[in-house]
């Protein structure tokens, strides 16, 4: 596609509830990135995958959070059992893995844990 | 570890110069960026500089690189009210892994 896809661009889920974040990188993006954006806070690197492989998870929260890509696309971010401070938006980012030192964002997905 | 610091808000009158200011901590950062996010929106780059330059111009944003200092800044000349956005600096190590580390966002607010 054109650019950056994420879905839902909105959820509300209740406390307890596990939700599954989707990200569509730009065609040809081999490197793609979550973050966290939380109120008032900067943004938080959580994941990022290469292909299809994820060598670094170590900004997952905690491990209610998980994240797969497949087919080296598309890539969902899922959190179990939702927590209210689990609210926030939620940000994917792909480049081109050669030389890609530009990041491109979608919109993003806002989460609110009631 | 890496760290980017930035002032959480700037104020200035429609017309005027705006500069955002960032200091980050890792001297072994190779990219450093801007980004731009409008209300409900995502992040969108605005521009980028290399860790060798020490000034980039693109039409009305001018970069400026102090490495010896850690401090980058972002000059947006006859600032218009469709600059008002969060503005993030950012940065990214050498090496195939691009992880990028940004800072709180500075909110740019332009009075008319």
């Amino acid at each position: 596609g054109a650019g950056v896809s994420q879905s839902p661009s909105n959820k509300v889920t209740e406390k307890g509830k596990d939700v599954e974040l989707r990200c569509d990188p730009i065609s040809g993006h081999t490197a793609l990135y979550w973050y966290r954006q939380s109120l008032g806070q900067g943004l938080e690197f959580l994941i990022y995958f290469q292909g299809n492989s994820a060598p670094d998870k170590s900004g997952l929260p905690s491990d209610r959070f998980s994240a797969e890509r497949t087919g080296g696309s598309v890539s969902t971010l899922t959190i179990q059992r939702t927590q209210q401070e689990d609210s926030a938006v939620y940000l994917c980012a792909s480049s081109l893995a050669l030389g890609g030192e530009t990041q491109y964002f979608g919109p993003g997905t806002r989460l609110l844990v009631l | 570890g890496e760290d980017v610091e930035q002032s959480l808000f700037l104020s200035v009158r429609e017309g005027d110069s705006s500069v955002i200011n960032c200091t980050y901590t890792d001297s072994s950062s190779t990219y450093l960026y801007w980004y731009k996010q409008e209300p409900g929106a995502g992040l969108q780059l605005l521009t980028y500089i290399f860790s060798n330059m020490d000034m980039k111009q693109d039409q009305r944003l001018t970069v400026l690189l102090n490495k010896k200092d850690k401090h980058l800044s972002l000059r947006i000349a006859d600032t218009q009210t469709g600059d008002s956005a969060i503005y993030f600096c950012a940065e990214s190590l050498s090496g195939g892994y691009q992880k990028v580390t940004f800072g709180i966002g500075t909110k740019l607010q332009v009075i008319p």
